[in-house]
Order: structure tokens, then sequence, then C-alpha cells
């Protein structure tokens, strides 16, 4: 059965640090990762989806590697902002089950202080 | 698009009572999911539809948890009788099929409080 976890469960940063939040799943057959951000009371947002054929993606001050053979993943976040505050979740999607089978690690808290 | 819409956005109730949350998917999704998020055990698959219909409800809970999607556009997720352990927030989400997988688009979910 997938397991996804995710270390440290919460980090504080002073603003404009760099980051590393990590990532790790047990079943390395997966569809794809993705990384989403939730803010408090609110939905999920995804950041960034890696297909399992690809090693990084990026979008602005985010980059996220995908490592399938060591079952690991990292988000770097890049000038930390304290509007960067958040929890990220990470997910993978695996083979075993179908588009449903989305397994979520429980997520880093983020809190980034001016 | 107004983006996936949840109801109501609060809801406490007492220990026995029927609850029912709503969810309006992103117009042309052809999946549905609905989840719930605990402190305990995170964010967990309840069920999940194609084209309206159930594919996977292994996550139910157990019988007291029902799910139905009529169309497209109205899905409902039914508690009864409804238990304080039953306290969550639940959230929908939606996507469209593509190879490989596509991102789920969430709701800002319904927190439930049971007592």
């Amino acid at each position: 059965k997938q397991e996804v976890t995710q270390i440290p469960a919460a980090l504080s940063v002073p603003e404009g640090e760099n980051l590393v939040l990590n990532c790790s799943f047990t079943d390395s057959a997966i569809y794809n990762l993705q990384w989403f951000r939730q803010d408090p009371g609110k939905g999920l947002t995804s950041l960034l989806l890696i297909q399992s054929s690809q090693r990084e993606q990026t979008s602005g001050r985010l980059n996220a590697s995908l490592d399938k053979s060591s079952g690991r993943s990292t988000l770097y976040i890049a000038a930390s902002q304290p509007g960067d505050s958040a929890t990220y979740l990470c997910a993978v999607l695996d083979y075993g089950g179908s588009q449903g089978n989305l397994i979520f690690g429980k997520g880093t808290k983020l809190s980034v202080k001016p | 698009d107004a983006g996936v819409i949840q109801s109501p956005r609060h809801e406490v109730t007492e220990m026995g009572q029927e609850v029912t949350l709503r969810c309006k998917p992103i117009s042309g999704h052809d999946y549905l999911f609905w989840y719930r998020q605990t402190m305990m055990r995170g964010l967990e698959l309840l069920i999940y539809f194609n084209n309206n219909v159930p594919i996977d409800d292994s996550g139910m809970p157990e019988d007291r948890f029902s799910a139905k999607m009529p169309n497209a556009s109205f899905s409902t997720l039914k508690i009864q009788p409804s238990e304080p352990r039953d306290s969550a927030v639940y959230f929908c989400a939606s996507s469209f099929f593509r190879q490989g997988g596509e991102t789920q688009y969430f709701g800002p979910g319904t927190r439930l409080l049971v007592l």
C-alpha cells in the first residue's frame, strides 16, 4: 500500500530564505506527483505536477524535483515571502489505482516571518 | 468559471441527525471526488465518480455514508445518522481525464462539527 510522508511537519524561516520541503513515497510505480498549497480554512490549490517521466517542474520561485527510483520529491522555494506561509501537501497518483487514486501526505506547515 | 462550489461552508449538528453536503464541480470536468480531512488521518479519498457513475467507494467509512451524482453539475454526500467522529472538513474536487493524470481542483470545503 502506497504511503506518502512529509518531513518536517512544520517549518519556520525568516523572510528571504531559500527552503526545501521533502516528500517520500513507498511505491515508485506512480503516474505523477503533485504539490498542493492549502491556506487556513481554504481548499487545496495545485502548484506543480510532475509526470513520472519528468525530473522536475518550475513555476516562478517554485521548483519541484522527482526521483522515482528513490521515492523522493523536493519542493524548493526561493527567496521566501510571508505570503508563502501555508501548508504544503505532496500527493502521488498510483499506478495501482486509477484517476482517483491520489494519495496525500499530511503536509508541511510553513511559516515565513517578516 | 467560479471553481468548485460547496455548500454549506460550515455545519454544526447534533449526533444522530442527517447531514447533506453539496458540490457543484467545474463545468466540463468528468471526474468528481469527495475527500475528508482530519488532523489525525490527513486527507482521505472517500469516493469518486466518472461521468456521474461511482467508480470507487472503498474509502467510504461505513454504511452511514452515501454519495450520489444525479447529473454532471451536482453531487451530494450524506451522513445518516451522524456521529461526533464524523467531525472533519469535507472537500469536493473535480478534474478532467488526461493521460498520465490531471490535477484536481478543490472546493473550499465544508467544516462539519457533530456534537
